[in-house]
C-alpha cells in the first residue's frame, strides 16, 4: 500500500514569508507526528495528533509554527514569518495508533525548506 | 527527562568488516520503548527494530543484531558482514509509554561502507 507522503519535495522561500508543508498519512493511522531534522538540532519532535483528540504542541519551537489535521487524515504545518533558522527537512510521520505500547512510526520522505 | 547518546558520529569500514553502532539512553521510566531507525541516503526513515524495556533477549535478523543491556542502558546495534547498501545514517530513539510515544532520537551515525 501506499506510504507517507509529503509535499512538496523542496521548498525555498524567502525570510518573513509563511510557508504551508502538507502530509498524508498512510489510510487507516490515526496517529500522526511531525519532526523537524536540521544540522545543529538534530531530530526534534514537533506535534503529535491522535484521532480527533486536541494535538500534543509540546515541541512546537515558537508561535510561528501551527499545525492543523482535516478530518483525520492529512495535516498541514504552517510556519509564519519564517526566519533562517527554520532551514530544516520536516518529516512526517503515521502510527497505527499512538496510545501507550510503543507503535512503530513510519516516515514520510520528508519537505526540505531552505530559508533565503 | 529523555536522552538519547550515539557517541560515533561517523564510522567507515571495508565491506565484509562486521561493525557496532553504540547507543546509550536515559529515562527516568520503568517502561518504554527503544527503536533503531536507518535513513538512507533517499532520505526517508526506515523503522529496523523496537524493542520494550521488559524484554532484554537479544534479537538477530539477518546480518543485524541488537543487545539490549538495562544494566548499562545501552541498545546496541551491529551489522556482520557489512555490505555497500548498508551505508546509511542510522538513528537509535526512545519513546515513552504514554499516549503520543513521540521518539527522542540520538544524533545519529553515519556508517560509510567502502568496497
Amino acid at each position: 500500500g501506499a506510504g507517507v507522503s509529503q509535499s512538496p519535495s523542496n521548498k525555498v522561500t524567502e525570510k518573513g514569508k509563511d510557508v504551508e508543508l502538507r502530509c498524508d498519512p498512510i489510510s487507516g493511522h490515526t496517529a500522526l507526528y511531525w519532526y523537524r531534522q536540521s544540522l545543529g538540532q538534530g531530530l526534534e519532535f514537533l506535534i503529535y495528533f491522535q484521532g480527533n483528540s486536541a494535538p500534543d504542541k509540546s515541541g512546537l519551537p515558537s508561535d510561528r509554527f501551527s499545525a492543523e489535521r482535516t478530518g483525520g487524515s492529512v495535516s498541514t504545518l504552517t510556519i509564519q514569518r519564517t526566519q533562517q533558522e527554520d532551514s530544516a527537512v520536516y518529516l512526517c510521520a503515521s502510527s497505527p495508533q499512538g496510545l501507550a505500547g510503543g507503535s512503530e512510526q513510519f516516515f514520510g520522505p520528508g519537505t526540505r525548506l531552505t530559508v533565503l | 527527562a529523555q536522552k538519547v547518546t550515539q557517541a560515533q558520529t561517523e564510522i567507515s569500514v571495508v565491506e565484509k568488516e562486521d561493525v557496532t553502532l553504540d547507543c546509550v539512553y536515559e529515562t527516568r521510566d520503568t517502561t518504554y520503548y527503544l527503536f533503531w531507525y536507518k535513513q538512507p541516503p533517499s532520505g526517508e526513515l526506515v523503522f529496523l527494530i523496537r524493542r520494550n524495556s521488559f524484554d532484554e533477549q537479544n534479537e538477530i535478523s539477518g546480518r543485524y543484531s541488537w543487545n539490549f543491556q538495562k544494566s548499562t542502558s545501552s541498545f546496541n546495534f551491529t551489522i556482520t558482514a557489512s555490505q555497500v547498501v548498508d551505508s546509511a545514517v542510522y538513528f537509535c530513539a526512545l519513546s515513552r509509554n504514554n499516549a503520543g510515544n513521540m521518539l527522542t532520537f540520538g544524533g545519529g551515525t553515519r556508517l560509510m561502507v567502502k568496497p
